[in-house]
């Protein structure tokens, strides 16, 4: 069974900051995503990551692709009240379309 | 217009009913699927079908009868509702399946199940 380690689970932090949530496997992904979900509404997604070492960035987010295909990290710069939400990571298996989804990580950023 | 939409946004029922959760997306997608979000936030694929076919069946309790009339419906009946079952189901579309790189899967907005 696939399984990817999402951490850290809850962060509250003020309006400015910077911030890293990191996703871990000991499996290879063929790709990942990274999806972020408001109250009340399902996931949107936000990024694809498909290449080892692959590094996209989307205004203040930037996200990376470990070497490897099994861990990525998605960097917040100066996190802002509307960054707040649910961050989940997802890798695609080999059925490309089942995704494995992290824990998700709680991020509330205070003004 | 709303691309994946599921009925009903929350659904409260006694233990042992039967109930069913219906979604429908507009995107023209060929693959759409059933997603639990268990309290902790954590999402867990059920069912997934392409072009009214079944292609992946995780392992989900008998009680769970996915039905899909046509490739923008898919449908969840849940027969003897349990406690357990109590999480928002989520409903997903998305271009095609069993790409090697997985395609943007569009949520709906989650139909919250209590069992009571």
């Amino acid at each position: 069974t696939q399984l990817l380690e999402q951490s850290p689970q809850f962060l509250s932090i003020q309006e400015g900051e910077n911030l890293t949530v990191y996703c871990n496997s000991s499996s290879v992904f063929s790709s990942l995503q990274w999806y972020r979900q408001e109250p009340g509404e399902g996931p949107v997604l936000l990024v694809t990551v498909v290449t080892g070492g692959e590094v996209k960035k989307l205004k203040r987010l930037t996200f990376q692709f470990g070497d490897a295909r099994k861990d990525s990290s998605l960097h917040i710069t100066a996190a802002q009240p509307g960054d707040t939400g649910l961050y989940l990571c997802a890798g695609a298996t080999e059925y490309g379309n089942k995704l494995v989804f992290g824990a998700g990580t709680i991020l509330r950023v205070k003004s | 217009d709303t691309a994946v939409s599921q009925t009903p946004k929350y659904l409260v029922t006694q233990m042992g009913n039967d109930k069913s959760i219906k979604c429908e997306q507009n995107l023209g997608h060929d693959t759409m699927y059933w997603y639990k979000q268990d309290s902790k936030k954590f999402l867990k694929i059920m069912f997934s079908y392409n072009n009214k076919e079944l292609i992946i069946n995780e392992t989900v309790p008998n009680r769970f009868s996915p039905k899909s009339p046509d490739k923008a419906h898919l449908n969840l009946h849940i027969n003897s509702l349990e406690l357990g079952d109590s999480a928002v189901y989520f409903c997903a579309s998305s271009p095609s399946g069993g790409a090697l790189s997985a395609d943007t899967q569009y949520f709906g907005p989650g139909t919250r199940l209590t069992v009571l």
